[in-house]
């Protein structure tokens, strides 16, 4: 089974401020990489599929890179709307598997 | 629209089953496969399996963890996906949301929770 460790587990950041998040994964998934974001009580809500590519409808200050086994989601500019946590997910092998989560918080 | 609605959370006591339905409605139901994620309270996403569509057999894939206890059926002419739930423990507990395709898909339910306790 392929694990996905993301880091941090969580930060404080201040709005207007540039944030990464990382995802690693213990064996190469190509580009077979999403995004997610969630708020309290809500749904995942997916923002990235295939590493790099912003669903319809997501703020251009999410971006998304990476391939093989190490990815990058990065907040230009955040926004008071994207305090939430975030996880990664590899989609190319079953079972799918999710990272641990990055919780971002209001500094 | 798009739309997942799932249903038929609750208290439920150790040992017992439940079956959870997640029905849907704004595209052709039997096109896609159908997957369920469960997420604890306070912890993350965890991915349960999913059923593929009828033209792609139909069958079912399932995390080891739930392998043997879990199972997933699908009713095309309702629209309805469900996930049979069997033998829970209090570790069950947690809120189950249904996602459209294998549990990579952009549409999700807002989840139904299930709570374990006696």
């Amino acid at each position: 089974d392929i694990q996905m460790t993301q880091s941090p587990s969580s930060l404080s950041a201040s709005v207007g401020d540039r944030v990464t998040i990382t995802c690693r994964a213990s064996q190469g998934i190509s580009n077979l990489l999403a995004w997610y974001q969630q708020k309290a009580q809500k749904a995942p809500k997916m923002l990235i599929s295939d590493a790099s590519s912003l669903l319809s409808g997501v703020p251009s200050r999410f971006s998304g890179s990476g391939s093989g086994t190490d990815f990058t989601l990065t907040i230009s500019s955040l926004q008071p709307e994207d305090f939430a946590t975030y996880y990664c997910q590899q989609y190319t092998t079953y079972p799918l598997s999710f990272g641990g989560g990055t919780k971002v918080e209001i500094k | 629209e798009v739309q997942l609605v799932e249903s038929g959370g609750g208290l439920v006591q150790p040992g017992r089953s439940l079956r959870l339905s997640c029905t849907t409605s704004g595209f052709t139901f039997g096109d896609f496969a159908f997957s369920w994620v469960r997420q604890a309270p306070g912890k993350g996403l965890e991915w349960l399996g999913f059923i593929r569509s009828k033209s792609h057999g139909g069958t079912t894939e399932y995390a080891a963890s739930v392998k043997g206890r879990f199972s997933f059926s699908r009713d095309d002419s309702k629209s309805v996906a469900y996930l049979h739930l069997n033998s829970l423990k209090a570790d069950d507990t947690a809120v189950y949301y249904c996602n459209r395709g294998d549990g990579s898909g952009s549409y999700w339910g807002l989840g139904t929770l299930v709570t374990v306790s006696s």
